[in-house]
């Protein structure tokens, strides 16, 4: 019964090329989230939709395009890939809370581990 | 902006004893969540715990339990009777209620449990 599942686990490519990373959600939230984390394990957020519409966009690079179908999914689009993107990727997803605004416990996927060469 | 910092880079225990990881924060803001994560070495992020701040009373989940300090803006994990499956990097992180919706994390501290 996964919660919150990533395709693929891991990401071998070279650099240059456009990649994609999948994620679904079958808790019924809201929300979804994508972070990055890096070689010393430091988790930053990246994009955060909430029912297909972006709400939040770091500052991360144009070559990061995170796209909606549906409230369910959140995948992260790649293109030409650099070597410093290579890291760990997680999804994650909460329910948005309609009183007070906000949304609730954040619950992650497995992670994708994206090495570029 | 916030940020939370986690001074304890490696911590280790004895397997059965207890150990407390701290967490400091700093906010502005009145009203946000606190949480720990789990990161053993499969990867996968685990909610440990969750506390509301305005909430007086600490979290408590099984062996888990934290110490809440709001005025001094401190949020540690304290892990009671430690087994060997508690071996992970452990994750402190500020959730803003009417802010940005985004987990802000600290640098994470790596536990290691000696049997």
């Amino acid at each position: 019964d996964t919660a919150v599942s990533q395709t693929p686990k891991y990401l071998v490519t070279q650099m240059g090329n456009d990649k994609s990373i999948k994620c679904e959600q079958n808790l019924g939230h809201d929300t979804m989230y994508w972070y990055k984390q890096d070689s010393k394990k430091f988790l930053k957020i990246m994009f955060s939709y909430n029912n297909k519409e972006l709400i939040i966009n770091e500052t991360v690079p144009n070559r990061f395009s995170p796209k909606s179908p549906d409230k369910a999914h959140l995948n992260l689009h790649i293109n030409s890939l650099e070597l410093g993107d290579s890291a760990v990727y997680f999804c994650a997803s909460s329910l948005f809370r309609t009183s007070g605004g906000s949304t609730d416990t954040q619950y992650f996927g497995p992670g994708t581990r994206l090495t570029v060469l | 902006a916030q940020t939370v910092t986690q001074s304890q880079p490696e911590m280790s225990v004895q397997e059965a004893e207890t150990v407390t990881l701290s967490c400091t924060y700093d906010t502005s803001e009145s009203d946000y969540y606190l949480f720990w994560y789990k990161q053993p070495p499969s990867r996968q992020m685990i909610l440990v715990i969750r506390q509301e701040a305005y909430k007086q009373q600490n979290a408590t989940e099984n062996r888990f339990s934290v110490n809440f300090q709001k005025a001094a803006k401190s949020f540690s994990l304290k892990i009671s009777d430690s087994q060997l499956g508690d071996a992970a990097m452990y994750f402190c992180a500020y959730f803003s209620v009417q802010g940005a919706q985004k987990l802000v994390f600290g640098q994470g501290t790596r536990l290691t449990i000696n049997p």
